[in-house]
């Protein structure tokens, strides 16, 4: 295992699609993150897991959002009838359950809403 | 309501110089701090955690430092390289709440 994997690596899309991103985590870790960044800001967070549990959402997360993680592996998160506000970096990033331990970042998906 | 500071924004050096790279916070009670490089649209790699009992942790030619008190942290970097050019970002952590800078955009030039 080599790190966090996300696909796609870019998504276009028209505004008011639905689309559909994945997070494959480092293998061992229980906790998977989902952040957005947009061009010259830090990221921010959007959701947790714990395993297959989702433990807490940002008021970020609008209804038109949802992620899910079945089975404690992958996650998906999913962003119905996209808006442009919703064009930017989706990270995601994973973790041991320790608060002390690292943050693995994956590349991220690059969203384009025109 | 946790706030992040990284000041520079943008910093240019002569390659070989030591710079030193600040992040400040607004709520010192957190459980750690942690240091992340970006490469131009990549995503972020961890360099240093440093946890709130510790002042200090090394790698390499890095040296992050934590002052909790006070709400500041620096990140030195010794005899900087052109392969050191990327935007680093701190972040501070408080339970699951995890807080980023908008990041030091850093180039290094030969």
């Amino acid at each position: 295992d080599t790190g966090v994997s996300q696909n796609p690596r870019h998504k276009i899309t028209k505004r008011g699609q639905n689309v559909t991103f994945r997070c494959d985590p480092i293998s061992e870790h229980n906790r998977l993150y989902w952040y957005r960044q947009t061009l010259g800001q830090g990221p921010e967070f959007l959701t947790y897991f714990q395993n297959e549990a989702q433990l807490e959402k940002s008021r970020l997360l609008s209804d038109r959002f949802s992620a899910e993680r079945p089975k404690g592996s992958f996650s998906t998160l999913e962003i119905q009838r996209t808006e442009q506000g919703d064009s930017a970096m989706y990270l995601c990033a994973s973790s041991w359950a320790d608060l002390n331990e690292k943050l693995f970042f994956g590349s991220g998906t690059q969203l384009s809403v025109l | 309501k946790q706030e992040v500071t990284q000041i520079p924004a943008a910093l240019s050096v002569p390659e070989g110089e030591n710079l030193v790279l600040n992040c400040s916070f607004t709520d010192s009670a957190i459980y750690n701090l942690q240091w992340f490089r970006q490469d131009p649209g990549k995503g972020l790699t961890s360099l240093l955690l440093i946890q709130s009992s510790q002042r200090e942790q090394t790698s390499g030619r890095l040296n992050a430092s934590l002052d909790k008190s006070s709400g500041r942290s620096t990140l030195y970097i010794a005899a900087s390289q052109p392969g050191d050019s990327a935007t680093y970002l701190c972040a501070v952590r408080k339970y699951n709440d995890m807080r980023f800078g908008a990041g030091t955009r850093l180039t290094v030039k030969p």
